[in-house]
């Protein structure tokens, strides 16, 4: 089976802190992409990366990196972080091949104070 | 642009109810289709896929069946159980250039009650 670790359940954070959200795959998967989830609006993407080294924004990049060195991890970053970016975060990863679904971390959910 | 809409929730049923969550996509091409499910706590589970006209995806008594003509991929089951309480999410997938692009319905909370 596919496992997707995502580093932390649940984080605590302050406003300004960088933080980093860490993202691991175990099947060897092209694909790796960071999601949040909040009530009311869904899944949004906000980075995704079809090879190690290569990054995409998606829908709503902003205050937000990534970082993919390693074709395993995929890590996500707040610069600064902020109250609005208190959200439950879930990275996924997946074959290159658009028949292919997506395998899902548990998610972190983090809070910004 | 491509879409996917699926019927808002929240569905409530009772135990041994047939379920169906509908799912209507927009989107030229020849997309596949996914079912998604997320239980309290968890991140999203793949529960079914279909990546051709008239394929069925089928799973734990879950099944769709992917509708071209109609532009539909409905989610139905018989009979649910309580454990099937959850957020089923419809999605498809598609060539972009030179990627693939995803996109994901805003999800159908379904309660079950015994």
């Amino acid at each position: 089976d596919v496992k997707v670790t995502q580093s932390s359940r649940y984080l605590v954070k302050r406003t300004g802190e960088k933080v980093f959200l860490e993202c691991v795959q175990d099947m060897d998967h092209e694909n790796m992409f960071w999601y949040r989830q909040d009530p009311g609006l869904g899944l949004r993407l906000i980075y995704f990366s079809y090879d190690v080294k290569m990054k995409e924004k998606g829908d709503i990049p902003e205050g937000y990196s990534v970082s993919r060195e390693k074709k395993e991890r995929f890590s996500l970053i707040l610069e600064s972080a902020s109250t609005n970016q208190t959200s439950m975060y879930l990275c996924a990863s997946s074959l290159q091949a658009e028949n292919s679904p997506l395998h899902f971390g548990n998610g972190t959910r983090l809070t910004v104070t | 642009g491509d879409s996917v809409t699926q019927m808002e929730g929240p569905v409530t049923l009772s135990e041994e109810a047939c379920l169906t969550i509908n799912c209507t996509y927009t989107a030229t091409g020849y997309p596949s289709l996914f079912w998604y499910v997320q239980y309290p706590g968890e991140g999203l589970q793949l529960l079914l896929k279909a990546t051709k006209a008239d394929d069925k995806g089928s799973n734990k008594g879950f099944e769709a069946t992917y509708r071209k003509e109609t532009t539909s991929f409905h989610l139905e089951k018989g009979s649910v159980q309580v454990s099937d309480s959850a957020v089923y999410f419809c999605a498809l997938r598609k060539k972009l250039g030179g990627y693939n692009k995803l996109i994901f319905g805003a999800g159908t909370r379904l309660a079950v009650h015994p």
